[in-house]
């Protein structure tokens, strides 16, 4: 199956800087979303985006969905500890999801 | 707040095994997935149920998987025999609809997945 390509793959910061990671694909999709996955559990929706061009703000987390229809941008302002976590981009067909590859955010208090 | 449930949460079996998981969809979600998340990687898509029948399961590798969804409510995943390369997250997600119109979204909910080892 198809994967999305995420950058960076990891990333490690100091806490209140702001983060950003992107994700890309050689596919068109209708619908992108990010989702964040912490250790032992399934992910968890956090912004999704439904036309391009569109900008999504969810409290300190930013996305948007790329004027091309194949990438996206996700960005966390002020990052805090509880931030830790795999972020994972994932792009909607209409009938099909596909995931990236996740980018694993560490923050250091 | 509903849930998507799944049992079990962890499994160690031996190479050539059966292994079996299960998943309780959110109550009122027609449309059920399986994906399968290896270590460091994202979920794939194994298999996408709508009510009790597969809409896709292209990436199934049906040598060794099968799933099914009887009365369109719960849903097994079965592997036999498993293999090494068969260790990973098999996680479940349930939403009220497949697809949707542009502009729509259905929105998935995972349960916390299923991590299997196979020795």
């Amino acid at each position: 199956g198809q994967q999305l390509n995420q950058s960076p793959q990891s990333m490690f910061i100091q806490e209140g800087e702001d983060v950003s990671m992107n994700c890309t694909s050689s596919s068109i999709f209708n619908t992108w979303l990010w989702y964040k996955q912490e250790p032992g559990e399934g992910p968890v929706l956090l912004i999704a985006l439904y036309k391009a061009g569109e900008l999504t703000s969810n409290g300190r987390l930013t996305a948007q969905f790329g004027i091309t229809r194949k990438d996206s941008f996700l960005n966390i302002s002020a990052s805090i500890p509880s931030d830790v976590g795999i972020y994972f981009c994932a792009g909607y067909t209409g009938n099909q999801f596909y995931f990236g590859t996740g980018t694993s955010l560490t923050v250091i208090p | 707040e509903a849930e998507v449930a799944q049992s079990p949460r962890y499994k160690i079996t031996e190479k050539s095994q059966a292994v079996a998981f299960w998943c309780d969809p959110i109550s009122g979600h027609a449309t059920l997935y399986w994906y399968r998340q290896i270590l460091g990687q994202g979920p794939e898509l194994l298999v996408q149920f709508q009510d009790e029948s597969v809409v896709d399961d292209s990436q199934l590798p049906k040598d060794r998987f099968s799933a099914e969804r009887l009365k369109g409510v719960d849903s097994t995943l079965k592997i036999q025999p498993a293999e090494l390369g068969d260790s990973a997250m098999y996680l479940c997600a349930s939403s009220q609809l497949a697809g949707g119109l542009a502009g729509s979204y259905n929105e998935q909910f995972f349960g916390p997945g299923t991590r299997l080892t196979v020795l």
